[in-house]
Parts: C-alpha cells; structure tokens; sequence
C-alpha cells in the first residue's frame, strides 16, 4: 500500500513571496505519478501540476514547480510570486500506472491549507 | 478540455432511504472513474473504481452492498447510497481520466449529503 504524508497542515506567506509545500511518500512500485492539486473553499479539484516518476526532469508549470527527489522519495511544490488566488487546500497526491499505462486512483495526504496574505 | 459533472450538486434526506449521484464526462468517453470521499476538514478517500461495463472495484473498508456502483456508458457512472444513515453525511467527489494511457483525472464539482 501507498502512503503520502504532508507535514504541514497550515502555512502563511505574503502575497508576492516563495513558498514551499512538502510532501513525502512511501510505494514499492517503480512506476508512478506523483499529482498536487488544489482544492479552494468551492472545493473543486484542480491540478496543479503532475510529474512521472520515470522523469528525471523537475516538472514546472509557470510559477508553480516541483522538486522531484525519487531516491528520498520527496514531492515538493514551489509556488513563486504567491497571488491571493492561490489560497487553498494543497493535496499531494500518489498513483500507481496501470496496465495501460495511464493512472489508477489516487492516494491523497492530509493536505496543507496555504494562505497568502494581502 | 475535459470536463466532469455530477448530480446532484447537494442533496438532504432522511435516514434510511437511498440517493443516487451521477457522475458524467461532458467531452471524452471514460472507460474509468473513480469515487471518492470527503469528509469535513480531512483528505480524499479513495472509495471505488468503476469500470465501464463490468463489476466496480472497492476499497478495503468500503461496503459494496451500502455504496452501489453502476458504469452504464462511457460517459456516466452513478453512486448509490443506500440505506443512508447520519454517518454516511459526506462530500463525494467522483473523477475521470480521458482513457486509459491518461494519468490524469479531472474531477467533478462534488455532491455533498447530508442525512438526517
């Protein structure tokens, strides 16, 4: 079984700064995708951004990017130039390949609520 | 795109009757998707896998006879509750990938119960 951990249920920055989200996972499975999403108070999902474990590349999605440490199994996510709207819930999330080659369900952590002060 | 709807967006009712939730994909065919639960406060649950055309898969802990899954068509998968109780009260979000080379799934807006 898969498991994700997310350390830090809260974190708060000033609109315009750096932050950072840890995630840690733990999977005996060599092919995997590793997923954050978001979740604000409409409580819709959105992806943030997605990386395949077979990728040795750091995925990056315009401010948003992550540090990909397959070896320590580690998932962070930077957010850079934090905006208002970017307050919310953060889910990192785990799922293995499937026979196809596509994504069975996930496993989320507990999550990490941001906020983003004026 | 690819995008997910559910029905009903919040539904209330008694204890001991049953309530359906449909989960649709406007724009792609999923032969896939997933149902998952929320609860206040607390991270996504993994409930089902629900296969088009054959029998869903459950979660250990998940009740198949108490969460009834159903995948007619490839564009929609219907939730049962049945029998709901105040402890099955919850936030159901179901999800979908556009095939089964897609990593990623899009979710639906979610449908939250409430039972009294």
């Amino acid at each position: 079984a898969q498991t994700v951990t997310q350390s830090q249920p809260e974190m708060s920055v000033q609109e315009a700064e750096t932050v950072t989200l840890s995630c840690t996972y733990d999977t005996s499975e060599n092919n995997y995708y590793l997923f954050w999403y978001k979740q604000p108070p409409s409580r819709q999902m959105i992806l943030v951004i997605r990386q395949e474990a077979y990728k040795q590349q750091n995925a990056t999605e315009n401010r948003f990017s992550v540090n990909f440490q397959k070896a320590a199994k580690s998932f962070s996510l930077k957010i850079s130039d934090s905006q208002l709207g970017d307050t919310a819930m953060y889910f990192c999330a785990f799922s293995r390949e499937n026979s196809g080659g596509g994504a069975d369900g996930l496993t989320f952590g507990k999550g990490t609520h941001l906020i983003i002060q004026p | 795109g690819a995008v997910v709807s559910q029905h009903p967006s919040w539904v209330i009712c008694k204890s001991g009757t049953s309530v359906k939730i449909e989960c649709r994909s406007l724009d792609f065919q999923a032969t896939t998707m997933f149902w998952y639960r929320q609860f206040p406060k607390q991270s996504l649950m993994l409930m089902a896998t629900s296969n088009e055309g054959s029998k869903a898969t459950y979660e250990q802990g998940v009740e198949k006879d108490k969460f009834l899954i159903n995948h007619a068509s490839l564009t929609l998968s219907t939730l049962t509750v049945t029998s709901a109780h105040p402890e099955d009260s919850s936030f159901y979000i179901c999800s979908a990938g556009r095939g089964v080379w897609e990593e990623t799934q899009y979710f639906g807006p979610g449908t939250r119960l409430l039972v009294l």
